[in-house]
């Protein structure tokens, strides 16, 4: 059973960058074949689809973040991590990471999500 | 990016009864489209992948059916435990899509 966990700060101050890492068990990155991606939810508000990184380094990130975002993987500790820069109160949300199955494009795997909020 | 269009936004139910979820997209996505179930506080669970294939685990009440732009979930006989907020999701390209989310509650 895979499974995914959140780790990082849960405040961060306007203009700095939000840093978190994606702690992957029951299965490898490095063995490829799914996408690993960051999801986030403002709060009370619907989902919003931040990118993703194959194992080989790949990334594709959402074009309304894309010039704020950096995801990365090291496979050698089975973690993925996000990063996005000059953070506003507008990034404040639940952030989860997940696992996207490309062959059919479900996300089939969660984190337990975990609240960013930016704030000084 | 594609847009998704649920409807109704919220809809209330009793238990036993039978809800229909509706799902549009903005272009024709096959049957790449995933359906979602979200408790508060709880991230979303995957019910429905490929537009009709149940997830495993899930109950055989909950269904999918749609190609190309329309999309429906379907929960035959409303369990208690199925009030929820639901979201479908494109997954025909990227970035990925989220509808804006349907609230079933109870009547």
């Amino acid at each position: 059973q895979v499974q995914l966990q959140e780790s990082g700060p849960g405040l961060v101050k306007p203009s700095q960058t939000l840093s978190l890492t994606c702690t992957v068990s029951g299965g490898s990155i490095s063995s490829g074949g799914y996408y690993w991606s960051w999801i986030r939810q403002h709060p009370g508000k619907g989902l919003e689809w931040i990118g993703y990184i194959y194992y080989s380094g790949s990334t594709y990130y959402n074009p309304s973040l894309k010039s704020r975002v950096t995801i990365s993987v090291d496979t050698s500790k089975n973690q993925f991590s996000l990063k996005l820069s000059s953070v506003t109160a507008a990034d404040t949300a639940v952030y989860y990471c997940a696992r996207d199955e490309p062959r059919s494009g479900q996300i089939d795997y969660w984190g337990q999500g975990t609240l960013v909020t930016v704030s000084s | 990016d594609i847009q998704m269009t649920q409807s109704p936004s919220s809809v209330s139910a009793s238990v036993g009864d039978r809800v229909t979820i509706t799902c549009r997209a903005s272009q024709g996505i096959s049957s790449w489209l995933a359906w979602y179930q979200q408790k508060p506080g709880k991230a979303p669970k995957l019910l429905i992948y490929a537009a009709s294939s149940l997830q495993s685990g899930v109950p055989s009440r909950f269904s999918g059916s749609g190609s190309g732009t329309d999309f429906t979930l379907t929960i035959s006989s409303l369990q208690p435990e199925d009030f929820a907020t639901y979201y479908c999701q494109q997954a025909n390209s990227f970035p990925r899509t989220f509808g804006q989310g349907t609230r079933l509650e109870i009547k």
